[in-house]
């Protein structure tokens, strides 16, 4: 089973910041990873697939990178909206697995 | 637009069963394979189990295969989680969701990133 390790596991961030999200995996997954975005209560919603593709309606300030074992998510200035916990998934083999997730926090 | 509506879940004691239905809308059901994922409280995200669009491939996680039985029927729309021998550890909202595709040389297959969600079902395994 590919593990899937995120760091850090809180972000303090203030609105208008950048925010670096890392993710990495135990193997290569090429890059068949995933991200998402999770505010409090409410279903996960698909942020970046293919490592770096912005799903339908996503912002612009949302950006994924990296390839093989290690990845970044970007989010070039918070909005308030944008504090929330963010996964991150490999599809490159079964089981299909996710991180531990990083909260992003109003700092 | 794309709807997931998933029911069936609620308390269920320890060896005991349940049945998670998602009702689907807003696509081509069959052209997509399907998934659930769940989330224990406080936790983070765990797949469970995905089927393809036609129903012929199935994919377990470990934690679950023997125990669960994901299911479709395209006529319906509907995609089903048949969860038996129930622990307290399966406590948890279980979310189904559509995957991801791609197309290539004039057919589509599918990936496993999930492209839309449903809202949830919460279910616990307690006595």
């Amino acid at each position: 089973e590919i593990v899937m390790t995120q760091s850090p596991d809180t972000l303090s961030v203030s609105p208008g910041e950048r925010a670096t999200l890392s993710c990495r995996a135990s193997q290569s997954v090429s890059s068949n990873l995933a991200w998402y975005q999770q505010k409090t209560g409410q279903a996960p919603r698909l942020l970046i697939y293919t490592a770096s593709t912005r799903a339908t309606g996503i912002p612009a300030r949302f950006s994924g990178s990296g390839s093989g074992t290690e990845f970044t998510l970007t989010i070039s200035s918070l909005q308030s909206e944008d504090f929330a916990v963010y996964y991150c998934q490999q599809y490159n083999n079964w089981p299909f697995t996710f991180g531990g997730g990083t909260k992003v926090e109003i700092k | 637009e794309v709807q997931l509506v998933e029911s069936g879940g609620g308390l269920a004691q320890p060896g005991g069963s349940l049945r998670l239905s998602c009702a689907a809308s807003g696509f081509t059901f069959t052209s997509y394979a399907m998934t659930w994922v769940r989330q224990a409280p406080g936790k983070g995200l765990e797949w469970v189990s995905s089927i393809t669009g036609s129903g012929d491939s199935t994919y377990y996680a470990e934690s679950v295969k023997g125990r669960f039985t994901i299911s479709r029927d395209n006529s319906k729309n509907t995609l089903y989680l048949q969860m038996n021998s129930l622990r307290a550890e399966d406590t948890a909202v279980y979310y189904c969701a559509k995957n991801g595709n791609y197309y290539d040389s004039g057919a589509y297959y599918p990936r496993y990133y999930f492209h839309y969600w449903g809202q949830g079902t919460l279910v616990t395994v307690s006595s």
